[in-house]
């Protein structure tokens, strides 16, 4: 069963601008990690947030976890069309000892050049 | 090497056949998962074996069948399969229950 929901479904923005993509879960959490999937191919780990952390940088990416309200952002600054993908958050649930990683529904974002 | 290699690349089998997916990584890592893929959804989790254990079986048919045969390999046999299992395999790998590695898929269609 998935465990995140995330929005939008779908975004599309012009080359140069923020995309920011929002997901939501269920349950707590020992880390919280996004994924990132161009068309029809494997995925691509972008970032790892621990439920400790409120928030973290990587190049153009930045990721916040908000715990009390089961929520992460990942924002994409300066868009480039290249950047276009399907992006996926996931959860790695707490105390279950379950090598487990639950998926999002993903945000498609389409970025105009 | 960080790479996580999958073959076939593409697989097109009847519903009577029996064939092997395969997947291999090199990067000392001792969990390996299978995930399935259907168009426009998340990946779904399959199976998840630690050190070459099977630890999670998320209720799956039969008709498919995970093999570890060591630490680096992963193969998924299928059998009897059903038009609707026509997906994506997504094979990854990880060193604890960190960022996970994905190969790059197999895109298997059942007739």
């Amino acid at each position: 069963s998935q465990q995140g929901e995330e929005d939008p479904q779908a975004l599309s923005i012009q080359e140069g601008e923020n995309a920011t993509m929002n997901c939501s879960y269920k349950t707590s959490i020992n880390n919280l990690q996004w994924y990132r999937q161009n068309s029809g191919r494997g995925l691509v780990h972008l970032i790892l947030i621990r439920s400790n952390e409120r928030e973290k940088h990587s190049g153009r990416l930045r990721v916040t976890l908000d715990t009390s309200k089961k929520s992460s952002s990942l924002l994409i600054t300066a868009s480039r069309a290249a950047d276009t993908a399907s992006y996926f958050c996931a959860t790695d649930a707490r105390g279950t000892g379950r090598r487990a990683l639950t998926f999002g529904s993903g945000t498609r974002l389409q970025v105009q050049p | 090497d960080t790479e996580v290699t999958q073959t076939p690349k593409h697989l097109v089998m009847g519903m009577t056949n029996k064939k092997s997916l395969k997947c291999e990584q090199h990067m000392g890592h001792r969990a390996m998962y299978w995930y399935k893929q259907k168009a426009k959804k998340p990946p779904e989790l399959m199976f998840v074996y630690s050190y070459e254990k099977l630890s999670i079986n998320e209720s799956v048919p039969s008709r498919f069948s995970p093999e570890c045969p060591n630490s680096s390999l992963l193969n998924l046999h299928l059998h009897a399969l059903q038009p609707e299992d026509s997906a994506l395999y997504l094979c990854a790998s990880s060193q604890d229950n960190r960022e996970r590695f994905f190969g790059p898929g197999t895109r298997l269609t059942v007739l």
